[in-house]
């Protein structure tokens, strides 16, 4: 079965600094990437996808994430994170008819 | 739209009751899911619908049942509530298997 890793549990940034969470999935094959986003005491939103195509992939507010095959890696990245950034971010991907999530990574940005 | 719902938002139960999560998605998605929330574990699935008429256990199906009333409607029962059941539960729905999946607002049980 697939598993997901995210190796950064929690992540403290000063406002402008850049970003980049870790996430890496246990095999290969077609794969069906997200990132999904949960804002203090709210429910997760997608932040972004990867189903094929273009490697690098834009979401919204400013994130991009790039998948690497080789490397198993769907990475998430900002260059300049905001306060308003604070949040626990999963990686997800699919494993035949579900999705498969990774531990999560906790991001606190500091003004 | 309401997207996903989820009722109730808040419960607290003692040990040996039982109860029933409400989950309700009017986007004429196919599949629905539940998903239990702790610190430091991330989402686990605990039961999902890939289609109606049709449920499937997931990482942590024991002392759950589900109920896939009809296309909107998947229900999370608890039969006999056990402290470690205390968690943040979700509720999630898409159009297909392998599609994004939208999130409800959650249920936060607390067993005593």
């Amino acid at each position: 079965a697939q598993s997901v890793s995210q190796h950064n549990h929690h992540v403290i940034l000063s406002e402008a600094a850049s970003l980049e969470l870790g996430c890496n999935y246990s095999y290969g094959g077609t794969v069906n990437l997200f990132w999904y986003v949960q804002y203090p005491g709210q429910h997760l939103q997608l932040l972004l996808k990867y189903f094929s195509g273009d490697p690098l992939v834009k979401g919204i507010k400013g994130f991009e994430a790039e998948f690497i095959k080789s490397k198993f890696s769907f990475n998430l990245r900002k260059p300049s994170v905001q306060w308003s950034d604070t949040a626990e971010y999963f990686c997800a991907c699919r494993d035949t008819d579900k999705l498969i999530f990774g531990t999560g990574t906790r991001l606190q940005v500091f003004p | 739209n309401a997207g996903v719902t989820q009722t109730p938002k808040f419960q607290v139960l003692k040990t040996g009751q039982s109860m029933t999560l409400q989950c309700a998605q009017d986007m004429n998605h196919n599949s629905m899911y539940w998903y239990r929330q702790d610190p430091g574990m991330g989402l686990r699935l605990i039961y999902y619908s890939a289609s109606e008429g049709t449920t499937d256990k997931g990482e942590v199906p024991n002392g759950y049942n589900v109920s896939r009333l009809n296309k909107r409607e998947f229900s999370l029962r608890l039969e006999s509530a056990a402290p470690s059941q205390t968690s943040v539960y979700f509720c999630a729905s898409s159009v297909g298997t392998s599609n994004e999946q939208f999130f409800g607002p959650g249920t936060r049980l607390t067993v005593l």
